[in-house]
């Protein structure tokens, strides 16, 4: 298996723009979470989904993000409009059991 | 809530053991794990003990479960300049997202 797909990679955005990652789970995956990480906070968990429905969004820092998830095998987390502080590492994980959870390679992105 | 703890440094001579430290708060906890980052990376899973085990044993890793103290450890027998990294404890209920601790930064010198 290819493992937790993620992309793009780096992102370099301006602030005041939309920007939007995405995420493909390892296939039979029923649960899907977004994170981000940054030097200060560690690694916050943003929204998770159990069999593509949104279970727990209560860590989406503000109005300005969103996360959907049309399919099994496709998720994506939205931020419009886009400032600096939300510069980090945005990853992705999936798992069909608790015993073993998989992380993407993580998008980095930067708002100047 | 839920909170785990870690100290944020640790540094070993190449060829000695590493023990890296947790504590979690959540008697409820049923899963612990380790996972490893590398520069770049993303999170690598490296174990999980169930709350009902005090110790699990893979290769140079050896996961110790003081389930009373609630304390994790993760200890790296004749650890390697490729052991440098960043190690996270997070723990769950089994059903539900891990918590996962800040990290700490594994420094192996030669």
């Amino acid at each position: 298996d290819a493992g937790v797909i993620q992309s793009p990679r780096h992102e370099v955005t301006e602030m005041g723009q939309e920007v939007t990652l995405r995420c493909k789970p390892i296939s039979g995956h029923n649960s899907l979470f977004w994170y981000r990480q940054t030097m200060m906070r560690g690694l916050e968990l943003l929204i998770y989904f159990n069999n593509n429905v949104p279970i727990d969004d209560s860590g989406m820092p503000e109005d300005r993000f969103s996360a959907k998830m049309p399919n099994a095998s496709f998720s994506t987390l939205k931020i419009q409009p886009s400032e600096p502080r939300d510069s980090a590492v945005y990853f992705c994980a999936s798992r069909t059991s608790p015993e073993t959870q998989y992380f993407g390679p993580g998008t980095r992105l930067l708002v100047l | 809530g839920e909170d785990v703890e870690q100290s944020l440094f640790l540094s070993v001579r190449e060829g000695d053991s590493s023990v890296i430290n947790c504590t979690y708060t959540d008697s409820s906890s049923t899963y612990l794990y380790w996972y490893k980052q590398e520069p770049g990376a993303g999170l690598q899973l490296l174990t999980y003990i169930f709350s009902n085990m005090d110790m699990k044993q893979d290769q140079r890793l050896t996961v110790l479960l003081n389930k009373k103290d609630k304390h994790l450890s993760l200890r790296i027998a004749d650890t390697q300049t490729g052991d440098s990294a960043i190690y996270f404890c997070a723990e769950s209920m089994g059903n539900t997202p891990l918590v996962f601790g800040k990290g700490t930064r594994l420094s192996v010198i030669a």
